[in-house]
């Protein structure tokens, strides 16, 4: 089983229509990240949380929402969803503590919105 | 503020060639330096890392040495095959930060 499982893996959806993207992991790590991936512009952070009690902004907020219900689950959520939020969107861990840790990211959600 | 450049792709060469893909930083300290590969339909995952000046960091065949005169960290292999045919990211963190740079694509060519 994967470490970082994110659902679902592809998505079609319609402008408008309201969307979720769930992220859980088993790592057991404090931090959880959320990007989006569009070709030429590599990754961007949308949203990022340090625990359960603490949700951060990243560098393209604007248009999402996030949730973390558990240590474990963190979840992404577009409330009326456009068609340039089209993109592959990532879900990421990483333990707390020191900055030598690298990132484990989940396969990716692949999003259309029509 | 702090930030990674580096080459842009597609990198194309054929099976056997050495590679280089360039990655510099920029950073108001001492960053950890990591590459990442994402391959087709996959998440990205960690090739190497390299946390303090003059660290090697090397997996796969792959190699990258943090220079901190330089302020880069170049990844390199000496014989590359189809099979690393992927997108390449270098990043930095620092202060609970990450930084990735833009992705480099490789095409191996057999």
């Amino acid at each position: 089983d994967a470490d970082v499982t994110q659902t679902p893996r592809n998505r079609i959806t319609k402008t408008g229509k309201r969307i979720m993207l769930e992220c859980s992991q088993t790592k057991g790590h404090d931090r959880m990240y959320w990007y989006r991936q569009d070709p030429g512009l590599g990754l961007r952070l949308i949203y990022y949380s340090f625990d359960v009690k603490d949700i951060n902004k990243g560098e393209i907020s604007d248009g999402y929402s996030v949730s973390r219900q558990a240590q474990a689950k963190f979840s992404l959520s577009l409330e009326s969803a456009i068609p340039n939020q089209t993109a592959l969107y990532f879900c990421a861990t990483r333990p707390g503590g020191e900055s030598n840790q690298p990132q484990h990211f989940g396969d990716g959600t692949r999003l259309s919105i029509l | 503020g702090n930030s990674v450049t580096q080459m842009e792709g597609p990198v194309t060469l054929s099976e056997e060639a050495f590679l280089t893909i360039n990655c510099t930083y920029t950073a108001t300290g001492y960053p950890s330096l990591f590459w990442y590969v994402q391959y087709p339909g996959e998440g990205l995952q960690l090739l190497l890392k390299a946390t303090k000046a003059d660290d090697k960091g090397s997996n796969k065949g792959f190699e990258a040495t943090y220079r901190k005169e330089t302020t880069s960290f170049h990844l390199e292999k000496g014989s590359v095959q189809v099979s690393d045919s992927a997108v390449y990211f270098c990043a930095l963190t620092m202060d609970d930060k990450i930084i990735f740079g833009k992705g480099t694509r490789l095409h191996i060519l057999p």
